[in-house]
């Protein structure tokens, strides 16, 4: 069965720094998505992508986020001059979106630790 | 703004007894609904989803009825197994005709621990 991946699984960066998260949905997908999840809370929406741009967003997605998707199969998470509490599970999911109602299908995360 | 809230874990259970985990939620029309699990070490996979009232999803021995008169969409199996020890989430997105996007809204998770 097809499946998103995310790379890396882990990825720890300075504060300050700026650390690229990558996934690439499934194949013929046509929605993109990112979450996280801080430890011990609830899994938060970040953005949503279709058709090459930014389709929803929350207000967390603020101006030290951006997303890319700079080819056919890779969807990049940005994240600028990373904070302490930027440390968290960061998913990303895609859906087919031909037919209504189609689920959201996930990675397996990636795991950033900011020190 | 939509909301999900679940009963608080974590769940402990012996092998072969009954499952209910308890979801409810604050929406706008009739948003789909989802169940998704996490297990150790792995990200969320859906398990069951529901898109329109009464009705029923099932995957793997779970069930999960749409109840739009009590806004529920408790996650119900009748013999769990210790394969079953993860994080179960319910989620949903909001209803279509609404034009609230496609995202999905998550309850904070519950851990089931289920021991032979």
């Amino acid at each position: 069965e097809p499946e998103v991946t995310q790379t890396p699984s882990h990825q720890v960066t300075q504060m300050g720094q700026e650390v690229i998260l990558r996934c690439v949905p499934i194949s013929n997908h046509l929605y993109f998505y990112w979450y996280r999840q801080i430890l011990g809370q609830k899994v938060e929406f970040l953005v949503s992508f279709y058709n090459n741009e930014i389709s929803e967003k929350s207000e967390i997605f603020d101006d030290q986020f951006s997303v890319e998707r700079p080819d056919g199969s890779n969807f990049t998470l940005k994240i600028r001059s990373t904070k302490l509490e930027d440390s968290a599970m960061y998913f990303c999911a895609s859906r087919d979106g031909t037919v209504s109602n189609q689920p959201q299908h996930f990675g397996d995360g990636t795991r950033l630790s900011i020190l | 703004g939509d909301s999900v809230t679940q009963m608080e874990g974590p769940v402990t259970l012996s092998e072969e007894a009954f499952l209910t985990i308890n979801c409810t939620y604050t929406a706008t029309g009739y948003p789909s609904l989802f169940w998704y699990v996490q297990y150790p070490g792995e990200g969320l996979q859906l398990l069951l989803k529901a898109t329109k009232a009464d009705d029923k999803g099932s995957n793997k021995g779970f069930e999960a009825t749409y109840r739009k008169e009590t806004t529920s969409f408790h996650l119900e199996k009748g013999s769990v197994q210790v394969s079953d020890s993860a994080v179960y989430f319910c989620a949903l997105t909001p209803d279509i005709l609404t034009g609230g996007g496609n995202k999905l809204t998550f309850g904070t998770g519950t851990q089931l621990k289920v021991e032979l």
